[in-house]
């Protein structure tokens, strides 16, 4: 069975750090590229990063660059996000996602950071 | 930054009607990188269509998408109790990847 677990969120103080984690199973994690999306409460979707398969090359949406980084261990089939700087405004439920550009594309269940003093 | 509107913004339909809903980008999106999700409240997104019109494993043929270029749509034939929910699309083709505000399927 396809998972993906995420973990590492909690409370933090705002221009603290965080580093999530996505635990992958049940697939060929080192074949997929691999997003991180948020949903600040009650809000819609937003993306935040993405990493090749291989871990050479990432993205990031400006809200987030040069302050959060994308980075995966293909050994461990985990995902990170490491974020830094935190602000009110990254409060959000954090997915990591499987590309959306197959059918079989997966979604964990979510991991909280809530930023605040 | 592509950006990608949705529309309506609430549906309210009964079960067994057809649900239309739209996405429209503010350019072309290429390759038709086009997805649409379902989102039920407390909830993980659920995958139901890429490349615009390809259903993901598992989903229901009731559930279709088409369109190409900036426009875009997600056919719901027959409504189903459990299909009342929120539909966010997302293009996939262009970093950064958006999402559009996302659609309310309500049970009138």
């Amino acid at each position: 069975e396809v998972q993906l677990v995420e973990s590492g969120g909690g409370l933090v103080q705002p221009g603290g750090s965080l580093r999530l984690s996505c635990a992958a199973s049940g697939f060929t994690f080192s074949s997929y590229w691999m997003h991180w999306v948020r949903q600040a409460p009650g809000k819609g979707l937003l993306w935040v990063s993405r990493i090749s398969s291989d871990g050479s090359t990432t993205s990031y949406a400006d809200s987030v660059k040069g302050r959060f980084t994308i980075s995966r261990d293909n050994a461990k089939n985990t995902l990170y996000l490491q974020m830094n700087s935190l602000r009110a405004e990254d409060t959000a439920v954090y997915y990591c996602a499987t590309s959306p550009s197959t059918a079989d594309c997966q979604w964990g269940q979510g991991t909280l950071v809530t930023v605040s003093s | 930054e592509i950006v990608l509107t949705q529309s309506p913004g609430t549906l309210s339909l009964s079960p067994g009607e057809r649900a239309t809903l739209s996405c429209r980008a503010s350019q072309s999106v290429s390759s038709s990188h086009l997805a649409w999700y379902q989102q039920k409240p407390g909830q993980a997104p659920r995958f139901l269509i890429y490349g615009a019109s390809s259903r993901a494993t598992g989903i229901p043929d009731r559930f279709s998408g088409s369109g190409s270029g900036t426009d875009f749509t997600l056919t719901i034939s027959r409504l189903e109790p459990e299909d009342f929910a929120v539909y966010y699309c997302q293009q996939y083709g262009t970093s950064p990847l958006t999402f559009g505000g996302g659609t309310k399927v309500e049970i009138k």
